[in-house]
């Protein structure tokens, strides 16, 4: 079974620009969630999907967006890019359920992002 | 929200070393994992252990939930084992919150 995707690896923007990043989950995983790391703030987390459905978020500004497709991919939105932003940004994907099933997030590689 | 805190930050190990890293938590859970995170930035899963002792080759853990922590146990350190590692729990939302990790760095 395939692992979290996510793409692109790499990305180099400038100030101002936005950025969409994107992740697929393993299949059969109905939940994504989103997390940045920085070696400041260490990982932080940024909104959860399910079905659809963003069910918990973080203490992030209104640049940083997220959605999910029928098919449970995902993708985050990051409008004018700051310096700050330049993090390496992970995405995570679990079965999901309930607050009280088993709920194990699984990682992808995660997209390195510097802002210029 | 829930607090994690890691002990130690930092931790140097010779090469066939045993080593326990701590988590502490400030609430209740309903998830904890402990991650490995490579240096290219992949997190491993390592264990998921609300509560318990689990296994798993050199590595082991073992949460006590009623007393809010988890000890992850790493026995006969290899250089492989050199990395990040975090603890992760998920209280009564949907989010992991991350301690701040301890790098271990094991040595030839």
């Amino acid at each position: 079974k395939a692992g979290v995707t996510q793409t692109p690896r790499y990305l180099i923007k400038t100030r101002g620009q936005q950025v969409t990043l994107s992740c697929s989950p393993i299949s059969g995983h109905r939940s994504v969630s989103w997390y940045q790391q920085t070696p400041g703030q260490g990982l932080q987390f940024l909104f959860e999907y399910f079905s659809e459905t963003q069910r918990n978020k973080g203490n992030f500004p209104g640049r940083f967006s997220g959605r999910q497709f029928s098919n449970s991919r995902s993708e985050m939105n990051v409008s004018t890019l700051e310096l700050g932003d330049s993090a390496l940004y992970l995405c995570a994907s679990s079965l999901a359920g309930g607050l009280l099933a088993k709920n194990i997030q699984y990682f992808g590689a995660g997209t390195r992002l510097s802002v210029l | 929200g829930i607090q994690v805190e890691q002990s130690p930050p930092d931790l140097i190990l010779q090469e066939g070393a045993n080593s326990t890293l701590r988590c502490n938590f400030s609430d209740s859970v309903n998830n904890l994992q402990w991650f490995h995170q490579n240096p290219w930035g992949q997190l491993i899963n390592l264990f998921y252990i609300p509560s318990g002792t689990k296994q798993n080759g050199r590595l082991s853990a073992t949460t006590v939930a009623t007393e809010r922590y988890s000890l992850l146990y790493i026995s006969s350190s290899q250089t492989t084992d050199s990395g990040v590692y975090f603890c992760a729990v998920r209280g009564s939302n949907y989010k992991l919150t991350f301690g701040k990790g301890t790098l271990l760095t094991v040595n030839p």
